[in-house]
């Protein structure tokens, strides 16, 4: 049973333009929320996270919104560069233990 | 900066061999995990370790088992390898707070022939 989905496989976005990337969870205990990056023949990258009882956090050209009624986040990334194109991965832990990944979404910039 | 190494990129074994995983973290955290990485299915957790000869069950620990003597080590042994065991292995390390990030090795793409 996935407890973090991101039910996108693929977005596609050309460079300069916004890319949204979303997630959405199930266990209502998940307190702290991240994202990953990750480039092909790499290990997975910590990008930007959030607690819980904020509902936004922003670090340059990322910014993660939280709507915990909703149980749902979302990474923006303004603007989009090719050098963003990657696997974006979703993940939720409670305190920072036991964290469950979705299964990401591959990002493609184009020129 | 944090420095997860696994021992190996690539390797090939065959049905029934026991296989060993391993994992180093230079950063003296108290935290290591070991994930599987299969497409659709993103990372799913094998074990993970919370301190020197402790270990709990992830998502998917059937087949597999783990050793941490060390606190820098945490090793991955596949008991007796079948071919649906064939993934990319990733291990990743963490400080024992609330909000610190896992860092994460290269990963080991395991075939089993």
């Amino acid at each position: 049973d996935q407890q973090v989905k991101q039910n996108s496989p693929s977005l596609s976005v050309q460079e300069g333009r916004i890319s949204i990337l979303n997630c959405d969870y199930t266990n209502s205990m998940f307190d702290y929320f991240l994202w990953y990056k990750k480039y092909p023949a790499e290990g997975p990258t910590f990008l930007i996270s959030i607690s819980s009882i904020k509902d936004k956090n922003e670090d340059g050209r990322f910014t993660v919104f939280l709507n915990k009624s909703a149980k749902h986040l979302s990474l923006h990334i303004v603007p989009s560069q090719p050098g963003d194109s990657a696997v974006y991965f979703c993940a939720a832990s409670v305190r920072n233990n036991d964290m469950r990944f979705g299964a990401g979404t591959r990002l493609t910039v184009k020129p | 900066d944090v420095k997860v190494t696994q021992s190996s990129r690539y390797l090939v074994k065959r049905t029934g061999e026991k296989v060993f995983l391993e994992c180093v973290q230079d950063m003296d955290h108290e935290n290591m995990f070991w994930y599987r990485q299969d497409p659709g299915l993103g990372l799913r957790l094998i074990y993970f370790s919370y301190d020197v000869k402790m270990k709990e069950k992830g998502d998917i620990p059937e087949g597999y088992s783990v050793s941490r003597e060390k606190k820098e080590r945490f090793s991955l042994i596949l008991e007796s390898a079948s071919t649906n065991q064939t993934s990319m292995y990733l291990c990743a390390s963490s400080r024992d707070r609330v909000g610190q990030p896992q860092h994460f090795g290269d990963g080991t793409r395991l075939s089993i022939l």
